[in-house]
């Protein structure tokens, strides 16, 4: 049973380049989310969804684009990077996203944009 | 918005307690605490609901205190795996769970 798993585990990015940051979950969960974190600032939630089709905002989703085909998958686009997005990337999913659900968390994307 | 904890840091010998408050401003639905140790990926410790419940998990545990808006997570006889950032995770009935800054613990011999 893999979880949630994230790909790639570690990216380097010029400013202005675009990528896509990969995560699927095996679980059936219909809730899936992207954290960003960035040291002394906690996990912020960049983009969640409730299930395919649906997606909305997190506290910081500027730079970063989201869509959900399919209840698996849930990539995290930057259209183009900036230093500011250097940070560690975590995807998170629960099987409802109910306020009584517990979040699993990949291993973590980390992005350095120079 | 965030919510507060605190300690941002505390060190404590093998044994001793700890106690992490997190504090809302915003009416609460729910509580949750993960951990993370260095390197890794946060892990679920327990979630707390609105009612005021108190849960335990080991020697870790937590209340909820609904007409505060904040919670507690108590470590007892602490141990050095329990080494690491603490993070409370509050949600307000809108399906985001929001994160505070985190504390981080460490435990020495």
């Amino acid at each position: 049973n893999a979880g949630v798993t994230q790909t790639p585990k570690f990216q380097v990015l010029k400013t202005g380049q675009s990528m896509t940051l990969q995560c699927a979950q095996d679980m059936n969960h219909e809730y899936m989310s992207w954290y960003r974190q960035d040291p002394g600032m906690g996990l912020r939630l960049i983009h969640y969804s409730v299930g395919a089709g649906i997606t909305d905002q997190g506290e910081v989703p500027n730079g970063y684009n989201v869509s959900r085909s399919t209840t698996e998958d849930f990539p995290l686009r930057l259209l183009s990077a900036a230093p500011s997005q250097t940070s560690v990337y975590f995807c998170a999913s629960s099987y409802s996203g109910g306020h009584a659900e517990k979040l699993f968390f990949g291993s973590g994307t980390q992005l350095s944009v120079l | 918005q965030q919510p507060v904890q605190s300690p941002q840091a505390v060190i404590l010998r093998e044994g001793e307690d700890a106690v992490i408050n997190c504090s809302s401003s915003k009416a609460l639905y729910s509580v949750h605490w993960y951990r993370q140790k260095h390197g890794e990926a946060p892990v679920f410790l327990m979630i707390l609901l609105k009612g005021g419940e108190q849960k335990g998990h080991d020697k870790i545990s937590a209340s909820f205190n609904e007409k505060k808006q904040q919670s507690s997570l108590y470590l007892t006889a602490s141990q050095l795996s329990y080494s690491g950032t603490y993070f409370c995770g509050t949600e307000w009935g809108n399906e985001k769970l929001t994160f505070g800054t985190g504390t981080r613990l460490t435990i020495i011999p």
